[in-house]
């Protein structure tokens, strides 16, 4: 059964930093491109990052370039999510997501299969 | 980024009612369509990709159509545990975009 549980979600001061991650289970983790959707409490689904399946590509939705930061350890079967600058509107719950396809490269189309429950980020002074 | 337009944003049926929701691509992603399911509390669910293909495990009464930039989900006859929020998604180019979103409530 494939699983995505994620961690590291806290309450955190504008400005401040702070490190996701995610564990895997359940598929061959290093096959499969990772990707971070999040949602702000009570609204809808906002596309974050992607990464590769052996790391080496990352990609950034616009609002999150400079700032966040995505990783992965495939012995370890983790990715993380290395948030930085953080600002009120980046509160939001976020979900580490599987891409459908096999690929391992970010390329389209980008379905998203599995995801895991989510780790909330509440950005408040 | 390519905008996303769901309608409606809420609709209120009963069990059993055909519901059809409409998603609308600000430009053509061809048949790069992603249908998901959301009840309170839980992750979205992939119900259909491909803008007409079922994932594994969804039942056969939703169904997708569409393609180029006008898309549907249709629910043929709604069932308790449909009601939900459903989110359209295009998958052709980075980054993925969602719609607004639509809430099926009971009536």
């Amino acid at each position: 059964e494939v699983q995505l549980l994620e961690s590291g979600g806290a309450l955190v001061q504008p400005g401040g930093s702070l490190r996701l991650s995610c564990s895997a289970s359940g598929f061959t983790f290093s096959s499969y491109v990772i990707h971070w959707v999040r949602q702000a409490p009570g609204k809808g689904l906002e596309y974050v990052s992607a990464i590769s399946s052996n790391g080496d590509s990352t990609y950034y939705a616009d609002s999150m370039k400079g700032r966040f930061t995505i990783s992965r350890d495939n012995s370890k079967n983790t990715l993380h999510l290395q948030m930085g600058s953080l600002r009120a509107d980046d509160t939001a719950l976020y979900y580490c997501v599987k891409d459908s396809t096999i690929f391992g490269v970010v390329t389209p189309p980008y379905y998203f299969d599995y995801w895991g429950q989510g780790t909330l980020v509440t950005v408040s002074s | 980024d390519i905008q996303m337009t769901q309608s409606p944003s809420s609709v209120s049926a009963s069990v059993g009612d055909r519901v059809t929701i409409t998603c609308r691509a600000s430009q053509d992603i061809s048949n790069r369509l992603a249908w998901y399911q959301q009840k309170p509390g839980k992750a979205p669910k992939l119900q259909i990709y491909a803008a007409s293909s079922l994932q594994s495990g969804v039942p056969s009464r939703f169904s997708g159509s569409g393609s180029g930039t006008d898309f549907t989900l249709t629910i043929s006859s709604l069932q308790p545990e449909d009601f939900a929020t459903y989110y359209c998604q295009q998958a052709d180019s980075f980054p993925a975009t969602f719609g607004g979103g639509t809430e099926v409530e009971i009536k």
